[in-house]
C-alpha cells in the first residue's frame, strides 16, 4: 500500500460543478494535511491546508479530513475552466522517526466549459 | 514577498555530463528541501537541510547525487554523471523551519532537466 493514495483520473467535471478529489493515507498518527494545486509545467502551489478532522473552507474550496477512516477530501464548488490542473494531496508522516511530508500521484482535474 | 528562487529552469545535457541546480529559499525560511518530480508522478523528497545541516538525505542516490547548503541560505544540487533516468523536474522548497505540525512548505519554479 502506497502511504499517500489518489485516484490518478483525469477526472472530468462540467462547469459550475462540484469536483470531488480524495485522498487516503496510511499513517493513522499523521497531524497535517495538505492540498497542492499544479498547473501544467509549472511548481506545486498551496491552496488549503487541514490539520483538525471536519470541513475548512476557503472561498469556493473546502477540504474535508476523517482521521478515523484516514482520509482527506478537497471539494471545489462553482468549477472554473481555470481550476483545471493536477491537484497533489500531501500528507505530514513520521518514518523512520522523522517527520516528511509525503505526496500523492495526483489527481488529474478537467473542467469543461 | 519573494517566493523561492531556482535557476536554470531548464537544462538538456547529453549523458555522463554533470549538472548543478541553484536555489535560494524565501527570505527568514532556515528548511530547504530538495524534491525529484517525474512525469504523472508527486514530488519526492531527496533531501532536507535544516540550516546548513543535511538532516535527511536517506532518499538522496549518493554515488551520483550531491547537495550542499553553504551558510545555510542557497543550496546547489549536483549530478554527476547524469543518467537518461534523471531526466525530470527538480523542485527545491522551503519553510520556516518551526517543526510544528502547520509547517508549510513552499516550492520554487523548478528546473526541467532532459539528459539525451
Amino acid at each position: 500500500q502506497k502511504e499517500v493514495e489518489q485516484n490518478s483520473g483525469p477526472l472530468s467535471v462540467p462547469e459550475g460543478a462540484i469536483a470531488s478529489l480524495n485522498c487516503t493515507y496510511s499513517d493513522r498518527g499523521s497531524q497535517s494535511f495538505f492540498w497542492y494545486r499544479q498547473y501544467s509545467g509549472k511548481s506545486p502551489e498551496l491552496i488549503m491546508s487541514i490539520y483538525s478532522n471536519g470541513d475548512k473552507e476557503d472561498g469556493r474550496f473546502t477540504a474535508q479530513l476523517n482521521k478515523a477512516s484516514q482520509y482527506v477530501s478537497l471539494l471545489i464548488r462553482d468549477s472554473q475552466p481555470s481550476d483545471s490542473a493536477t491537484y497533489l494531496c500531501a500528507v505530514n508522516l513520521i518514518i523512520q522517526g522523522a517527520q516528511k511530508l509525503v505526496f500523492g500521484q495526483g489527481t488529474r482535474l478537467t473542467i469543461n466549459p | 514577498e519573494a517566493g523561492v528562487v531556482q535557476s536554470p529552469r531548464y537544462k538538456i545535457i547529453e549523458k555522463k555530463q554533470p549538472v548543478a541546480f541553484w536555489c535560494n529559499p524565501i527570505s527568514g525560511h532556515n528548511t530547504l528541501y530538495w524534491y525529484l518530480q517525474n512525469l504523472g508522478q508527486g514530488p519526492e523528497l531527496l533531501i532536507r537541510y535544516e540550516n546548513e545541516e543535511a538532516v535527511d538525505d536517506s532518499q538522496l542516490p549518493k554515488d551520483r547525487f550531491s547537495a550542499e547548503r553553504l551558510k545555510g541560505v542557497d543550496s546547489t544540487l549536483k549530478i554527476q554523471p547524469a543518467e537518461l533516468g534523471d531526466s525530470a523536474v527538480y523542485l527545491c522548497a522551503s519553510s520556516l523551519g518551526l517543526k510544528g505540525i502547520r509547517e508549510t512548505q513552499y516550492f520554487g519554479p523548478g528546473t526541467r532537466l532532459l539528459v539525451l
